[in-house]
């Protein structure tokens, strides 16, 4: 089982829909969680931490359950320029890691 | 516009060339890392410097080699590499070092093809 999983995709969106990523890990003494947003031939750079009592930031909503091990992003009215490839990341203070999920890749159409 | 800067952006190189990637960051930050990146693929977690101490290798073959020259520099030096190295290079730091895993801050890449 990899440490940090997520759906690849691709999730095809028209605009203005409402999606949401999922991203389980492994690790119970993860402590923590980001996502992070990657442009085709860039490097990834940070959309949200993901906090305990959860956050959000405008259009962008991330959740974390820590019973059942998992993470999830909320993007509602998708924009054309919400297309990438996003990217769970968890922290474990007992590895000193931060591990990266496959990624998700999110398409949205006119 | 990002504040780690990688050099050189793209890189070249035949099998049995030496060259280095170099990465710089003045924000103060403890912690700085190697990840290697294929297409589409996730970055793969390399090395770990903390308070410029290597603190995690990732069973990296050692035709690879780090080096933290100071607490804003760090290097990879490469010897041998095969074509199957060919990959992006992506160098990260975070503000705290330890055990700590924080928000990690990229540089743009360094693009490497081993011909």
């Amino acid at each position: 089982r990899k440490e940090v999983e997520q759906d690849p995709g691709p999730f095809n969106v028209p605009e203005g829909a409402t999606v949401a990523f999922n991203c389980t890990y492994s690790n119970s003494a993860s402590q923590s969680f980001f996502w992070y947003r990657q442009d085709c031939r860039k490097e990834p750079k940070l959309l949200m931490s993901v906090y305990s009592s959860g956050n959000e930031d405008g259009r962008f909503t991330a959740q974390l359950n820590r019973a059942s091990q998992y993470i999830s992003l909320l993007i509602r009215d998708s924009k054309l320029s919400d297309s990438a490839t996003y990217l769970c990341v968890v922290g474990s203070s007992n590895t000193g890691k931060l591990i990266f999920g496959q990624g998700t890749t999110l398409q949205v159409k006119p | 516009d990002t504040e780690v800067t990688q050099t050189p952006k793209h890189l070249v190189m035949g099998m049995t060339n030496k060259k280095s990637l170099k990465c710089e960051q003045h924000m103060g930050h403890r912690a700085m890392y190697w990840y290697k990146q294929k297409a589409k693929k996730p970055p793969e977690l390399m090395f770990v410097y903390s308070y410029e101490k290597l603190s995690i290798n990732e069973s990296v073959p050692s035709r690879f080699s780090p080096e933290c020259p100071n607490s804003s520099l760090l290097n990879l030096h490469l010897h041998a590499l095969q074509p199957e190295d060919s990959a992006l290079y992506l160098c990260a730091s975070s503000p705290q070092g330890g055990r700590n895993t924080g928000e990690l801050f990229f540089g743009e890449g360094s693009r490497l093809t081993v011909l």
